[in-house]
């Protein structure tokens, strides 16, 4: 079945540091592929998406690119601040109908 | 816009007892979804309807889970009895059909004792 892996987190930077989570995906098919941020005490927000392979998805400074050839949807920023500190959730989509399948989730720490 | 409704945000019960977690989607929204999100871990989907009818329910343990959506809204999702490992947090969200962005609320966390 469908999968997604993320790397182990939690990840802690500082302010203004590059950031990269890894993400890859196990899918048959071409799935849609997901970005989700969850910030303290809230429920999960879409941050970007890619809907086929070379996609580029981008929200907020932050960049993911679709590449089939390695399967993955690596998620990149080049200078967080604070208010990114949140659980990051890689996620495809079956475009059978839509289920989204999540990853276990990034914790990401910004410090001043 | 409201957002996806969740109540309550918090449960603490003891096993064997029953719970039960109610969500309202954003208007017009006619797809639903329950999901389970365990300590670590992504959510992973639990049913899904498609305004009345739950399409999905593959991963719905029915022998202690149900679920209902009346009239195509408001949805329940029961635990009957609840067990330890139920502990998780269930988030519901909602979309205006399957290929388009979901919408989650803030879940309900069920902490069994």
């Amino acid at each position: 079945g469908d999968s997604v892996t993320q790397m182990e987190g939690p990840v802690t930077l500082s302010e203004e540091a590059f950031l990269t989570i890894n993400c890859t995906y196990t899918a048959t098919g071409y799935p849609s592929l997901f970005w989700y941020v969850q910030y303290p005490g809230e429920g999960l927000q879409l941050l970007l998406k890619a809907t086929k392979a070379d996609d580029k998805g981008s929200n907020k400074g932050f960049e993911a690119t679709y590449r089939k050839e390695t399967t993955s949807f690596h998620l990149e920023k080049g200078s967080v601040q604070v208010s990114d500190s949140a659980v990051y959730f890689c996620a495809l989509s079956d475009k059978s109908y839509g289920k989204l399948t999540f990853g276990q989730g990034t914790i990401l720490t910004v410090h001043p | 816009e409201a957002g996806v409704v969740q109540s309550p945000r918090y449960k603490i019960i003891e096993k064997k007892q029953p719970v039960a977690f109610w969500c309202n989607p954003i208007s017009g929204h006619n797809t639903l979804y329950w999901y389970r999100q365990n300590l670590g871990q992504g959510p992973e989907l639990l049913i899904r309807y498609e305004n009345e009818e739950a399409v999905d329910d593959s991963q719905l343990p029915k022998d202690r889970f149900s679920a209902e959506r009346l009239k195509g809204v408001d949805s329940t999702l029961k635990i009957q009895p609840a067990e330890l490992g139920d502990s998780a947090v269930y988030l519901c969200a909602s979309s205006t059909g399957d290929f388009n962005e979901q919408f989650f609320g803030p879940g309900t966390r069920l902490t069994v004792l």
